[in-house]
């Protein structure tokens, strides 16, 4: 299996712009998450989806944030506009949500940059 | 959200030492996680513990959930230097689909 697959990795962009990072999660899971690793604040979860369906999107910092998942094989969270305070590395990650044995795996990341 | 405190936040050892971290709830999780990650990458999935009292290995690496199901513990023997990075636990609860990570053992063996 190729693992949580995440594009770009690396994203430069300047104040203002949007900015849209991709995931594709395993094949055969259907939980998705989003989250966000500064050194300040470590791992934060943003948003994640159950069955292609939003479930909780309180970690979602403000209204520029937003994601989207129009199938299983695909995720997708936008920032827009940008903010340098976005800065950070965005990662997604899937599971398979058998309750009994969940667990969850990490995809390579996104560092995002805003000038 | 959930805290899980984890410590110590940082690990200077000598290589070939054993190391021990743990992390703490104030909930009771189901499902405990140990991840490793290295600089520029994702984090890794070492262990994953699914009842109360558990023990599992992985290599070197050994993790145990706590009887409390409040706590959880890793230890890994006779470190290398490849064992440096960020050791992140995560966290559970029995009706949650979420889980909770703590802050980090950043580990950095000396060789």
């Amino acid at each position: 299996d190729a693992g949580v697959i995440q594009s770009p990795r690396h994203e430069v962009t300047e104040m203002g712009q949007e900015v849209t990072l991709r995931c594709k999660p395993i094949s055969g899971h259907n939980s998705l998450f989003w989250y966000r690793q500064t050194m300040m604040r470590g791992l934060e979860l943003l948003i994640y989806f159950n069955n292609n369906v939003p479930i909780d999107d309180s970690g979602m910092p403000e209204d520029r944030f937003s994601a989207k998942m129009p199938n299983a094989s695909f995720s997708t969270l936008k920032i827009q506009p940008s903010e340098p305070r976005d800065s950070a590395v965005y990662f997604c990650a899937s599971s398979a949500r058998d309750r009994s044995t969940d667990t969850q795996y990490f995809g390579p990341g996104t560092r995002l940059t805003v000038l | 959200g959930q805290q899980l405190n984890q410590s110590p936040q940082s690990m200077f050892i000598q290589e070939g030492e054993d190391v021990s971290m743990n992390c703490t709830s104030s909930s009771i999780f189901n499902t405990w996680l140990w991840y490793k990650q290295d600089p520029g990458e994702g984090p890794v999935l070492l262990i994953a513990l699914y009842k109360a009292g558990e023990l599992t290995s992985n290599g070197r690496l050994t993790a145990q959930f706590g009887i409390t199901r409040k706590d959880s513990f890793l230890n890994i023997s006779a470190s290398i230097p490849s064992d440096v990075g960020i050791y992140f636990c995560a966290g559970q609860l029995a009706n949650g689909n979420q889980f909770y990570f703590g802050t980090g053992t950043s580990l950095t063996v000396i060789p």
